[in-house]
């Protein structure tokens, strides 16, 4: 098994619609991280979390939402989806050292 | 699909060449630098690290040198091979817990 999975790997949805992306570790570690990738423009923190009770906003916050369900759980949120979310979107985790290890991502369409 | 690649400086080198992949950091502050290479389809993944007390660190094959003066990393790749194309991304801490990446650069490895 990876050591990030990303679920759905795929997703169309539509404009409007509300949609959750989930991502679990198997590296016992306690942070997690959301980031979006658009071509171009690297790889952006939207939120990140150091402990279950621990949530924190990173640059792109607006539009999404996440909850720590348990250590090893992370999901993300968009509330109302909007096609300029439309993007590859990476969970991942990492060490004190701050390696992070990305799940495969997941390609979110929102037409 | 779309590659992450699009609008990306781009380095193409011959099989066996030694490559150099340059970045400029922001933050004269940060203290800890990594190297990730994305491939196709794939998240990106740690290659290796650096702390600002040193300026230089080898790998397998890889060797990042950081300049601290100028706030200059670069990643060097010896021989490189076909499996090296990917997406290479520089990240530094700017804060304790949170790591900036760079936007990219793209090695194309011609056989």
């Amino acid at each position: 098994d990876a050591d990030v999975t990303q679920t759905p790997r795929n997703r169309i949805t539509k404009t409007g619609k509300r949609i959750m992306l989930e991502c679990s570790q198997t590296k016992g570690h306690d942070r997690m991280y959301w980031y979006r990738q658009d071509p171009g423009l690297g790889l952006r923190l939207i939120y990140y979390s150091f402990d279950v009770k621990d949530i924190n906003k990173g640059e792109i916050s607006d539009g999404y939402s996440v909850s720590r369900q348990a250590q090893a759980k992370f999901s993300l949120s968009l509330e109302s989806a909007i096609p300029n979310q439309t993007a590859l979107y990476f969970c991942a985790t990492s060490d004190p050292r701050q390696v992070l290890t990305f799940g495969s991502g997941t390609r979110l369409t929102v037409v | 699909g779309e590659s992450v690649g699009l609008h990306l400086p781009t380095l193409s080198v011959q099989e066996g060449d030694n490559s150099i992949i340059n970045c400029a950091y922001s933050n004269s502050a940060s203290d800890y630098f990594i190297w990730y290479k994305q491939e196709s389809g794939k998240g990106p993944q740690f290659i290796i690290d650096i702390r600002s007390n040193m300026d230089k660190r080898q790998g397998q094959r890889v060797t990042v040198l950081l300049n601290k003066t100028v706030k200059h990393l670069s990643l060097q790749i010896a021989a490189t091979q076909p499996g090296d194309s990917a997406v290479y991304f520089c990240a530094e801490n700017i804060t304790p817990d949170r790591l900036a990446f760079g936007k990219g650069n793209q090695v194309v490895v011609i056989p």
